[in-house]
């Protein structure tokens, strides 16, 4: 298994841009996420989908927009990027809980560096 | 959503025990103790996480105070690949598992 994967790695976008940073699990899990990660701060979460179909917003979701057509993929937009969205993005899922789950562990991606300038 | 209280850095020397302590006064009654910790450059990993009752994984010890009010996560021989931010989270009670991360403990290892 890959685990989660996210493309691109790396982004420079100009002020009013747009842009979609892709997520993909390969782990058939019902619940993923979106966090940025400002320098020197912990994660903040944007994003999450408990199953396709089915998000809705965290803490910081102002400036961007998620889909969930299916169960492997969620992708983020950002529509008129701000410098304010220069963050490190991390995308995560688990599995649904059920009993006898060993945990409710969160598995993450390696993060998508974005700058807006 | 209850808040934990962790020392912004500790550090350590290689081959010793750790202690990396979290305060989480408000905790309600069903909140999980999640431990997470993020290598440099890297997205967070699990570490370990409980309820009421010490744990122990391949990676680390649990220790969580009777009144719950406080636990300190244990890790038993530091090595440099140990060196991290660690952060110390109340799990969300819903179904969601939403993670609510503070700005956890950086620890240093030195050789």
């Amino acid at each position: 298994n890959a685990g989660v994967t996210q493309t691109p790695k790396f982004r420079i976008l100009k002020i009013g841009q747009s842009m979609t940073l892709q997520c993909t699990q390969d782990m058939n899990h019902n619940y993923m996420y979106w966090y940025r990660q400002d320098p020197g701060m912990g994660l903040k979460l944007i994003y999450y989908s408990v199953g396709a179909g089915i998000t809705d917003k965290g803490e910081v979701p102002n400036g961007y927009n998620v889909s969930r057509s299916t169960t492997e993929d969620f992708p983020l937009r950002l529509e008129l990027a701000a410098p304010s969205q220069t963050s490190v993005y991390f995308c995560a899922s688990r599995n649904r809980p059920s009993s006898g789950a060993p945990s409710y562990e969160q598995y993450f991606g390696p993060g998508t560096r974005l700058t807006v300038t | 959503d209850a808040k934990t209280t962790q020392p912004n850095s500790m550090e350590s020397n290689e081959e010793e025990p750790v202690h990396l302590p979290c305060n989480h006064s408000t905790i309600s009654g069903t909140d999980y103790i999640h431990w997470y910790r993020q290598l440099p450059s890297q997205g967070p990993e699990y570490v370990i996480h409980g309820l009421t009752s010490n744990v122990n994984n391949r990676m680390a010890s649990l220790a969580i105070a009777e009144d719950r009010k406080s636990s300190t996560l244990i890790l038993h021989r530091a090595t440099l690949r140990d060196a991290a931010v660690y952060y110390c989270i109340l799990r969300d009670v819903s179904n969601t598992g939403k993670l609510i991360f503070g700005q956890g403990t950086t620890l240093q290892v030195k050789p």
